[in-house]
């Protein structure tokens, strides 16, 4: 069963802590994205990923961090300098990243929120 | 910077009506436009996708069009149904495969 995982579901942090969100695909894609929802606001792109062990910023990668180690995986740390860490963040893939066709495939999302 | 808006932010319609999404976007030099549903809580699942050489996609009930030189999108939804219930965003692609979501229409289609 192809698709795309997230976990956790809901995450909490405390103050000044790191925590990681992790998001793996079974897909066979080269391209990975993580974006950040806001209530009332679009979707924006924090990090995206077109090929292992390498990476671009989006338009708010400040206070965020990314590896992509495996084809397979791309986690996304927020650190303690993201002051406001709180929204829902969605991971997605697509095949080569760079198609004028090809659609990308959503994760169901982790919801992140500081205690 | 590409900027993409929804209009309306908010619609509420009765079951058996046909209706239109709307989306623009401010720059035409666009790979593809993209539209997607989004459930309370939930994930993107992709709907249509118009490739900018396209006029338009159909599929099911569900037919968007594309007008790259007026910077327009419209989502026609024919015959709702409660289960259309959802948040709809529509997306454009750029050149350099960055993807600009608007902030999407909240659909409500009451029984």
């Amino acid at each position: 069963d192809g698709g795309i995982t997230q976990s956790p579901k809901y995450l909490f942090r405390k103050e000044g802590q790191n925590v990681t969100l992790s998001c793996e695909q079974n897909l066979n894609h080269d391209a990975m994205y993580w974006y950040r929802q806001d209530p009332g606001q679009g979707l924006r792109l924090i990090y995206y990923s077109q090929i292992v062990n390498d990476f671009q910023k989006g338009d708010i990668a400040e206070g965020y961090s990314v590896s992509r180690e495996k084809k397979e995986s791309f986690p996304l740390t927020v650190t303690s300098a993201q002051k406001n860490p709180t929204a829902f963040y969605l991971c997605a893939s697509s095949i080569f990243g760079s198609q004028e066709q090809e659609t990308q495939y959503f994760g169901p999302g982790t919801r992140l929120l500081v205690l | 910077k590409q900027e993409v808006t929804q209009i309306p932010a908010a619609l509420s319609v009765p079951e058996g009506e046909n209706l239109v999404l709307n989306c623009s976007f401010t720059d035409s030099a666009i790979y593809n436009l993209q539209w997607f549903r989004q459930d309370p809580g939930k994930g993107l699942t992709s709907l249509l996708l118009i490739q900018s050489s396209q006029r338009e996609q159909t599929s099911g009930r569900l037919n968007a069009s594309l007008d790259k030189s007026s910077g327009r999108s419209t989502l026609y939804i024919a015959a709702s149904q409660p289960g259309d219930s959802a948040t709809y965003l529509c997306a454009a692609l750029n050149g350099a495969n960055n993807l600009f979501f608007g902030t999407g229409t909240r659909l409500t289609v009451i029984p």
